[in-house]
C-alpha cells in the first residue's frame, strides 16, 4: 500500500514563526500536493509538484512556499505564520500515467498559530 | 475553471438503509475523471469510487455505486445497506482528462457529513 507520512499530527506555532510541514511518500510518485482543509470550505489546493524541483501554484498559494529537493519529500513552508493559517493541512501523492489513478493522502497536520 | 458543488452539508441515514449523496460539477471539458473520497473521524482520506467520463456504465464498488449523468453534470453516490463505519465526511472531486502535470490536480467539493444512526 502507498504510505504518505506527514511529520506531525498536531503542531502549535506562534505568529511570525517560520513553519515547515514535511511530507514523505514511499511509492516513487511523481506528483505531490498540499491542501488545506477548513470547515465549510472543503479542500483547497495550495501548491503541487509534478517532478523534483518543479512546483506550481494552486488556488491559494499566498503566504506559502514549497520545496521538493527529492522525489519522495515535499515540504510546505509558512514563511511568517499568521493566525489565519490555522488549519488542517493534508499532503497527497499520485503516480503519473493512467489518469484515473487516485491521490493518496497522509493523516493530516492540524496546525494552530497563536 | 472547474467547480464542484455538494449541496448537502449534512445527511443522516439509518443503519441498513440506503442514502444518496449528491454532487454536481461545472466543466467545458469532455474528458475528465470523477472521484468520491471518504474521510472518517480518524482523518485519513481514502478513495471510495471513481468514474471515467468516457464510460457510460456507472461504477460500482460493493455497497457503493454512482449515478453518473454526463449531460446533467451530476455524479451522485449511493450507499446501500449503510453501516456505522460509513459515517464520515464525503468529498466529491474532479480531475481534468488532459495530459501534463497540472492536470493531475483535483478540485474538491465542500463535503457532505454523513451520520449513520443505529
Amino acid at each position: 500500500d502507498v504510505k504518505v507520512t506527514q511529520s506531525s499530527r498536531y503542531l502549535v506555532k506562534r505568529t511570525g514563526e517560520k513553519v515547515f510541514l514535511e511530507c514523505v511518500q514511499d511509492m516513487d510518485h511523481e506528483n505531490m500536493f498540499w491542501y488545506r482543509q477548513d470547515p465549510g470550505l472543503g479542500l483547497r489546493l495550495i501548491y503541487f509538484s509534478y517532478d523534483v524541483k518543479m512546483k506550481e501554484k494552486g488556488d491559494i498559494p499566498e503566504g506559502y512556499s514549497v520545496s521538493r529537493e527529492k522525489k519522495e519529500r515535499f515540504s510546505l513552508i509558512l514563511e511568517s505564520a499568521s493566525t489565519n493559517q490555522t488549519s488542517m493541512y493534508l499532503c497527497a501523492s499520485s503516480p503519473p500515467g493512467p489518469r484515473n489513478q487516485p491521490q493518496h493522502f497522509g493523516d493530516g497536520t492540524r496546525l494552530s498559530i497563536l | 475553471a472547474q467547480t464542484v458543488t455538494q449541496s448537502q452539508p449534512e445527511m443522516s441515514v439509518q443503519e441498513a438503509e440506503t442514502v444518496t449523496l449528491s454532487c454536481t460539477y461545472d466543466t467545458s471539458e469532455s474528458d475528465y475523471y470523477l472521484f468520491w473520497y471518504k474521510q472518517p473521524p480518524s482523518r485519513q482520506m481514502i478513495l471510495v469510487i471513481r468514474q471515467e467520463a468516457y464510460k457510460q456504465q456507472n461504477a460500482t464498488e460493493n455497497r457503493f455505486s454512482v449515478n453518473f449523468q454526463k449531460a446533467a453534470k451530476s455524479f451522485s453516490l449511493k450507499i446501500s445497506d449503510s453501516q456505522l463505519g460509513d459515517a464520515a465526511m464525503y468529498f466529491c472531486a474532479y480531475r481534468s482528462g488532459g495530459s501534463g502535470g497540472s492536470n493531475y490536480k483535483l478540485t474538491f467539493g465542500k463535503g457532505t457529513l454523513l451520520t449513520v444512526n443505529p
